[in-house]
């Protein structure tokens, strides 16, 4: 089976640019999730979604968004990049269970921003 | 809110000797935890977690943790380490009272096992 799938593995953009995060789940798992692991300052949720809705979003600002495809894979969007914004970002899914579902990654997509 | 913390930086151990990665949370009500290990450029891979019930969890190449609600710990554990082991290990934490799905993770501990 496979697992979770990302794309690009690695993406550099210029700042103010905007980049696109590509993720495709486990067959079956309906729950996308973003994070972002920054340098200093760990493994951050970023965003939720679920059956084609955005269920959640951490504490990030608006110009993080993203969408669920009827496929259930999704995109991040990451508008007016600042530099700090260079991180790798990890996508996970899971399926809805009773018994606190687990969330599975993939291999993540590093962005540089210059 | 919740939060986790992992103390422990670095952690040291010579092959064939037991390890431990320590882990300590924090949720409003009763927990679901989980560890992860991440190798070098790679993403996170799912070791174990605790849902409800025994509170040994046992999980992939040989790892366990002991659920501790008195000590609010999870701390995960191998009999023997082997080299392959040496990674990052990141455990997390989600409130099963929320409909939030958002797992928080603890700031990683770095697993050296010297040969």
């Amino acid at each position: 089976e496979a697992g979770v799938t990302q794309s690009p593995t690695h993406l550099i953009k210029t700042r103010g640019q905007q980049a696109t995060l590509r993720c495709s789940p486990i067959s079956g798992h309906t729950s996308v999730y973003w994070y972002q692991q920054a340098l200093g300052l760990g493994l951050q949720f970023l965003l939720w979604y679920d059956e084609g809705e955005e269920r959640n979003r951490g504490n990030f600002p608006p110009r993080f968004s993203g969408r669920q495809f009827p496929n259930y894979s999704s995109e991040l969007n990451v508008n007016a990049l600042e530099l700090e914004d260079s991180a790798l970002y990890l996508c996970a899914s899971s399926w809805k269970t009773r018994s606190g579902e687990t969330q599975y990654f993939g291999p993540g997509t590093r962005l540089l921003v210059l | 809110a919740q939060s986790v913390a992992q103390p422990e930086d670095q952690v040291n151990v010579a092959e064939g000797n037991p390890l431990t990665v320590k882990c300590t949370y924090s949720v409003s009500g009763n927990p679901y935890l989980f560890w992860y290990v991440q190798y070098p450029n790679r993403g996170l891979q799912f070791l174990l977690k605790y849902i409800t019930g025994d509170n040994l969890v046992k999980g992939s190449y040989g790892f366990e943790a002991e659920f501790n609600k008195s000590q609010t710990s999870f701390h995960l554990k191998k009999p023997s380490a082997l080299v392959s082991d040496s990674a990052l290990y990141f455990c997390a934490v989600r409130d099963k009272g929320t409909g939030r799905r958002a797992l928080t993770f603890g700031s990683g501990t770095r697993l050296q096992v010297q040969p």
